[in-house]
């Protein structure tokens, strides 16, 4: 059974371009979550796909976007990048809404 | 607001030195609690959920306990490989979504 993947591994962007970090779920689950997490923190929280659709969402502003296909793997798409935004974006997948979510790797993001 | 604090921010023990790690939340209305293992750049590995006050969940050296405010990971005798951040979670619901609200994590380091 494959877990979940994340691509690309590490990434270094410039203040105000735009980036996609993809994901692919475990085999079963239907639930994407994508979380932020800064060095020394916890993940926080960005927001939730389920069956192709936003099923809740952080205290993230709209530059932070996403999507679900029909294989439900998912993309996370941030736009015009600021330094903050630098951290390790985690994706979880789920078998369903309410239950465990499992992590893939992280894709380090570093914005200059 | 779904809070979640976790105790101490990092500990260092010898091997073999048993010891308690702490996680206190408040929520509105538990649905579940969360312990994941986390290596340096990688992703939160899943270990135990907790549902209800007064259960305990066990995985080679490590139990974890639930009371009404807080929960507990006890780790016995560990070894260097046990040493990791430990995060806590606990389910919260945003307009339908799960997500999890973790708590900064405790570094532990454990010294042959």
């Amino acid at each position: 059974e494959t877990g979940v993947t994340q691509s690309p591994t590490h990434l270094i962007k410039t203040r105000g371009q735009q980036v996609t970090l993809r994901c692919s779920s475990q085999s079963g689950h239907n639930t994407v979550s994508w979380y932020q997490q800064a060095l020394g923190q916890g993940p926080q929280f960005i927001f939730q796909y389920y069956r192709e659709e936003e099923n809740g969402r952080g205290n993230f502003p709209p530059r932070f976007s996403g999507l679900q296909f029909p294989n439900y793997s998912s993309e996370l798409n941030v736009n015009a990048l600021e330094l903050d935004d630098s951290a390790l974006y985690l994706c979880a997948s789920s078998p369903g809404r309410y239950n465990e979510q499992f992590f893939g790797p992280g894709t380090r993001l570093t914005v200059l | 607001e779904d809070q979640v604090t976790q105790s101490p921010e990092a500990l260092r023990l010898q091997e073999g030195e048993s010891s308690s790690l702490n996680c206190s939340y408040t929520v509105s209305g538990l649905r579940g609690l969360f312990w994941y293992r986390q290596d340096p750049g990688k992703g939160p590995e899943f270990l135990f959920t907790l549902y209800s006050a007064g259960e305990e969940k066990e995985k080679e050296r490590l139990k974890a306990t639930l009371t009404k405010k807080e929960s507990f990971l006890h780790i016995t005798a560990p070894k260097p490989e046990d040493s990791a951040t430990y995060l806590c979670a606990v389910q919260a619901f945003i307009r339908g979504a799960q997500k999890l609200v973790f708590g900064q994590g405790t570094r532990l380091t454990i010294n042959p």
